[in-house]
């Protein structure tokens, strides 16, 4: 089973400022990488698939980059709506599709 | 619009049973893998199941292996889940998930909780 390790755990931003978030794979995912966004009481959201591309009606401001076992999400501006936690995954090597922790982004 | 709507959760005692469904609407269901996703209280992400497009392959997580059956009805636009002998480390949100570039259309979730 493949490891995916989020950091940090939580992140505090200031609005307008830039969030790096990390992930890492145990081994190697090519760039079948997912993103999630998910919002208390919601579903998640897809942002982002194979690494780098950004889902249907995904702003700007979130870009993917990475390939094999790092990976890093980018919001080049935090807006209030992006608060949030977010969730990579894999499903490069299944069964199991495996995500990582979360990294929750928080105002600060 | 897209959507997938569960439907079926509630509480169940320990060693009982419950299913699952999932109706799909607005797209052509019987082209997409599905998926069963669940949340614990307070927790992530983790993946239960997948079912291929005709139903003649699934995979399971190990801590539902033998426990739970992933089915769909493509004539009626439906995934289901069957969970038996519950537990209440089972105790989530199940959400159901289309599959296409990663988890693209994810329903609301129905809550799951196992408790005597």
């Amino acid at each position: 089973e493949i490891v995916m390790t989020q950091s940090p755990a939580t992140l505090s931003v200031s609005p307008g400022e830039r969030a790096t978030l990390s992930c890492r794979a145990s081994q190697s995912v090519s760039i079948k990488l997912a993103w999630y966004q998910q919002k208390p009481g919601q579903a998640p959201r897809l942002l982002i698939y194979g690494a780098s591309t950004r889902a249907t009606d995904i702003p700007a401001r979130f870009s993917g980059s990475g390939s094999g076992t790092d990976f890093t999400l980018t919001i080049s501006s935090l807006q209030s709506e992006d608060f949030a936690v977010y969730y990579c995954q894999q499903y490069n090597n299944w069964p199991p599709y495996t995500f990582g922790q979360g990294t929750k982004v928080e105002i600060k | 619009e897209v959507q997938l709507v569960e439907s079926g959760g509630g509480l169940v005692q320990p060693g009982g049973s419950l299913r699952l469904s999932c109706a799909a609407s607005e797209f052509t269901f019987s082209n997409y893998w599905m998926h069963w996703v669940r949340q614990g209280p307070g927790k992530g992400l983790v993946w239960v199941s997948r079912v291929n497009i005709d139903g003649r392959s699934t995979n399971y997580a190990d801590f539902v292996k033998g426990r739970f059956t992933i089915s769909r009805d493509n004539a009626k636009n439906t995934l289901y889940l069957q969970m038996n002998s519950l537990r209440a480390e089972d105790t989530a949100i199940y959400y159901c998930v289309r599959e296409h570039r990663a988890f693209d259309i994810w329903g609301q979730g129905t809550m799951v909780t196992v408790s005597s």
